[in-house]
């Protein structure tokens, strides 16, 4: 079964510092997300992200953070400057189809990056 | 958006069949419930979706009552395995945001002893 693929599985960062996580989609799939969990708490929507461009975004997704599809298969999110309460899990998601006025489509969640910020 | 209430934690023994209701008074005419499944340092996982009545698959079954005001996940016979937390959402879109993300809530804990 196709699976969506994350790294790196944890990353420790300094305040301060810039971090870029990975995610590659299930190929076929045209919607990518990001979500994050700070441990013990909800999971949490930051962005949506079709054709190239934001679809959505959370108030989370403030100016320090960037997503981006550099090439045909990875999507990433770029922290510009982290702060220790960025520190969280990083769920990458993607589905095949939008949510269309009913039924909507699976998403498919990766396995997650941790970044931990110092 | 319409909100979901479900218990914050379950206990139950393996070989059990355990149902996890959610409550969405306010579900609108369009919306969709999905259910899905995390366990602990994994992204959730989609185990069912349902509009009206019930819907099984190979993992679970859903059931929604005519008034869609409330649904039931049910677990045939876990295992240890089993043993995750499961979100109930509920939107207009399937999962209740405007281009598709999904809104969770905090879940249940179901925890299967042996």
């Amino acid at each position: 079964e196709p699976e969506v693929t994350q790294t790196p599985s944890h990353q420790v960062t300094q305040m301060g510092q810039e971090v870029i996580l990975r995610c590659v989609p299930i190929s076929n799939h045209l919607y990518f997300y990001w979500y994050r969990q700070i441990l013990g708490q909800k999971v949490e929507f930051l962005v949506s992200f079709y054709n190239n461009e934001i679809s959505e975004k959370s108030e989370i997704f403030d100016d320090q953070f960037s997503v981006e599809r550099p090439d045909g298969s990875n999507f990433t999110l770029k922290i510009r400057s982290t702060k220790l309460e960025d520190s969280a899990m990083y769920f990458c998601a993607s589905s095949e189809l939008p949510s269309q006025g009913g039924a909507g489509d699976t998403q498919y969640f990766g396995p997650g990056t941790r970044l931990t910020v110092l | 958006l319409a909100k979901t209430t479900q218990p914050i934690s379950m206990d139950s023994y393996e070989g059990q069949e355990v149902n996890i209701t959610c409550s969405h008074n306010n579900i609108a005419t369009n919306d969709y419930i999905t259910w899905y499944q995390q366990f602990p340092s994994q992204g959730p996982r989609f185990i069912i979706q349902g509009y009206k009545t019930k819907v099984t698959n190979e993992v679970a079954s859903l059931f929604i009552p005519a008034d869609r005001k409330s649904s039931t996940l049910s677990l045939p016979r876990v295992s240890l395995s089993d043993t995750a937390v499961y979100y109930c959402l509920v939107g207009d879109r399937g999962y209740g945001g405007s281009q598709g993300n999904l809104i969770f809530g905090k879940g249940t804990k179901l925890s299967v002893k042996p």
